[in-house]
């Protein structure tokens, strides 16, 4: 079946640790995104990436990094947790990076920091 | 920067209707989308509007006035499977969806 997986599903971490988030698309889309969902605050862009080899940073980059190697797949690192990390982490993707393109999330990575 | 404001929660019966609003004020305004989040899980695609006027899909209704800064998202003969978040996304000049804190709804039988 079509359609982005993300792993791990649940992780809990100690603070200062590194941990990567795996995120992989089988739709051959262009455009892939980085969000974090906190309660009350909704979906904020973390880092996005056009297009396969190139990356951007969203509204709250810091604290974390992105690559995109190749077109399937974009992996979310964070080099030194913090506890103010702890959220819900949600990949998507799109066609193109169009902004009137449909995202389509991963079901989501929920990670804490203690 | 964007602003995107809609209630937090919203209650209804079984087979009734919602109205779920959505004012926003942003720079280089592209279009609308409405997603709906069941707990636990993605968000998923309901609607999108670029031009004002309504959009219908089945049960669910989308509007839109840009002159206002306004949408909603009607969803009509409600049944406890629409028990989700819902959430409004505006995109922008940079390409890039914003999104709204998300809108509860709880449906009652």
């Amino acid at each position: 079946i079509a359609g982005i997986t993300q792993a791990p599903t649940s992780q809990i971490l100690a603070a200062g640790r590194r941990m990567t988030l795996r995120c992989t698309q089988d739709m051959r889309h262009n455009a892939m995104y980085w969000y974090r969902q906190d309660l009350g605050l909704g979906l904020r862009l973390i880092h996005y990436s056009n297009t396969a080899g190139t990356t951007g940073k969203g509204e709250v980059p810091d604290g974390y990094s992105v690559s995109r190697a190749n077109t399937d797949d974009f992996p979310l690192t964070l080099a030194s947790a913090v506890p103010s990390q702890t959220s819900v982490y949600f990949c998507a993707s799109s066609d193109s990076p169009e902004s009137t393109d449909t995202q389509y999330f991963g079901p989501g990575t929920r990670l804490t920091v203690l | 920067g964007q602003n995107i404001d809609q209630p937090t929660e919203m209650t209804a019966t079984e087979g009734a209707i919602v109205q779920i609003n959505c004012t926003y004020q942003t720079s280089g305004f592209n279009g609308l989308f409405w997603y709906q989040q069941h707990a636990g899980e993605a968000p998923t695609f309901l609607s999108y509007n670029v031009l004002d006027g309504l959009e219908e899909k089945g049960r669910f209704s989308s509007f839109l006035s840009r002159s206002k800064g306004y949408s909603y998202l009607l969803l009509k003969e409600l049944q406890m499977k629409d028990s989700a978040s819902y959430l409004c996304a505006v995109t922008s000049g940079d390409y890039k969806l914003s999104f709204g804190a998300g809108t509860t709804v709880t449906v009652r039988a």
